[in-house]
């Protein structure tokens, strides 16, 4: 599987403290999204991407940060002001123009607050 | 509003029966409709997409926009089928809705 990579796979963070989640992609995608995924709430969308230096809040973008700093890259801080963090994190691209595309998914990263 | 409604989190069939997934949406414009797979320990991809009209592994789904669904069909299923299915809208400014996703167990 290529394409898009998340790292790290597993993540353990104490209370109160920030972490960063890495999603790069090399499909030369304009658009990249952060998901979480909860059983029974399904994706719910945090931010996402459409270019370099540019991004929008999603539902639930509180207690969370993004840069775009790169068309590749898109990371994620979760901060301390999110209350619920533990969660199983996506990252998605989608090739922006060019007909009916989907959006492509990373492996996902699980962030566990202890 | 744009949404996506999955009301079944949990389906239940034997191997060889038939299977429908019930997805339905609400949008105003002309909807762009997927239904995405996740099987265990893979990551989400695509199953198809409705502009496309195909059968993949065996799975249809047609839009109908008078009812607002885009239920997901196979007339057969089969074990490997086991994983959890989301249907998903594309919006405006290539936003992506998702359903809550249905957990679906075929059994031998």
């Amino acid at each position: 599987d290529g394409g898009i990579t998340q790292s790290p796979k597993y993540l353990f963070r104490k209370e109160g403290q920030n972490v960063t989640l890495s999603c790069e992609q090399n499909l030369n995608h304009d658009a990249m999204y952060w998901y979480r995924q909860d059983p029974g709430q399904g994706l719910r969308l945090i931010y996402y991407s459409q270019i370099v230096n540019d991004f929008q809040k999603g539902d639930i973008a509180e207690g969370y940060s993004v840069s775009r700093e790169k068309k590749e890259s898109f990371p994620l801080t979760v901060t301390s002001a999110q209350k619920n963090p533990t969660a199983f994190y996506l990252c998605a691209t989608y090739p922006v123009g060019g007909g009916y595309n989907e959006q492509f998914f990373g492996p996902g990263t699980r962030l566990t607050v202890l | 509003a744009q949404r996506v409604t999955q009301p079944e989190k949990l389906l239940s069939v034997f191997k060889g029966a038939p299977v429908e997934l019930k997805c339905n949406y609400s949008y105003s414009g002309s909807p762009e409709l997927f239904w995405y797979v996740q099987y265990s320990r893979q990551r989400l991809q695509l199953l198809l997409r409705h502009i496309s009209r195909e059968s993949i592994k065996g799975f249809t789904a047609d839009l109908n926009k008078g009812e607002t669904s885009f239920h997901l069909k196979k007339p057969f299923a089969q074990e490997e089928d086991s994983a959890m299915y989301y249907c998903a809208l594309r919006g405006g400014g290539n936003q992506f809705y998702f359903g809550t996703g249905t957990s679906l167990t075929v059994i031998p």
